[in-house]
């Protein structure tokens, strides 16, 4: 069964980073996955997509503290240079045969 | 500039039949796979229903038989056809153009649909 997972909230001070993580669940650890950012009140908004290899492309306007990178079946999602707009939730999405799934969100918050 | 436009949703009774829209600006609906994603009050995101290029669709198990997803070539607009609602279909349907081969992910802003129990 295909399945995402990822924490449920992550925090830091503004100006540092944070890794977000969203694992594949057994037997699809070579998905590619995206990354969508909903601030608070707010539709979701697409950051980008992070493959496989390790290689991610972001969407336009996306600034560049926004990262992604692999390893195994974890995707990550790095933000550097935190700033307060940047708390939000944070879902990862994955796409199957005739099936997409989204993880259940982090939740950043801005220290 | 891409836009993606919902409208429809509404206050309705259980087992009552709502049609959402998704009119889009922008891109062509009918050479993007385009999909509807729902949020219900305070959760996370729910993937709903896909239709690809070739008219092959593909729904979540809680709405099979009950949605229908369908586009209008001629007007560039995704459709999304709810029937016997539930209460626990509430929440903000969003449309999107679905970014798995190729290319970003557009959202829509949503639109509100509430079946009380």
């Amino acid at each position: 069964q295909l399945v995402l997972t990822q924490s449920p909230s992550a925090s830091a001070s503004r100006g540092a980073s944070v890794k977000l993580t969203c694992t594949l669940s057994s037997g699809h650890s070579n998905y590619d996955i995206a990354w969508h950012q909903q601030q608070p009140e707010k539709g979701p908004r697409y950051l980008m997509k992070v493959r496989s290899d390790g290689s991610h492309s972001k969407g336009d306007g996306i600034p560049d503290r926004f990262s992604g990178s692999t390893s195994g079946a974890e995707r990550y999602l790095i933000i550097s240079s935190l700033q307060s707009e940047d708390e939000a939730d944070y879902y990862c999405q994955t796409w199957g045969a005739g099936i997409q799934v989204f993880g259940t969100g982090t939740k950043v918050t801005v220290l | 500039e891409v836009q993606l436009v919902e409208s429809g949703g509404d206050l309705i009774q259980p087992g009552g039949s709502l049609r959402l829209s998704c009119a889009v600006s922008g891109f062509t609906v009918s050479t993007n796979y385009m999909i509807w994603v729902r949020q219900a009050p305070g959760k996370g995101l729910e993937w709903v229903s896909i239709l690809y290029t070739g008219g092959s669709t593909y729904y979540t198990d809680s709405v099979k038989g009950r949605f229908t997803i369908s586009r209008d070539n001629s007007k560039n607009t995704l459709y999304l056809q709810m029937n016997s609602l539930r209460p626990e279909d509430t929440a903000v349907y969003y449309c999107a153009r679905d970014g798995r081969y190729g290319g970003d992910t557009y959202w829509g802003q949503g639109t509100l649909v509430t079946v009380p129990s």
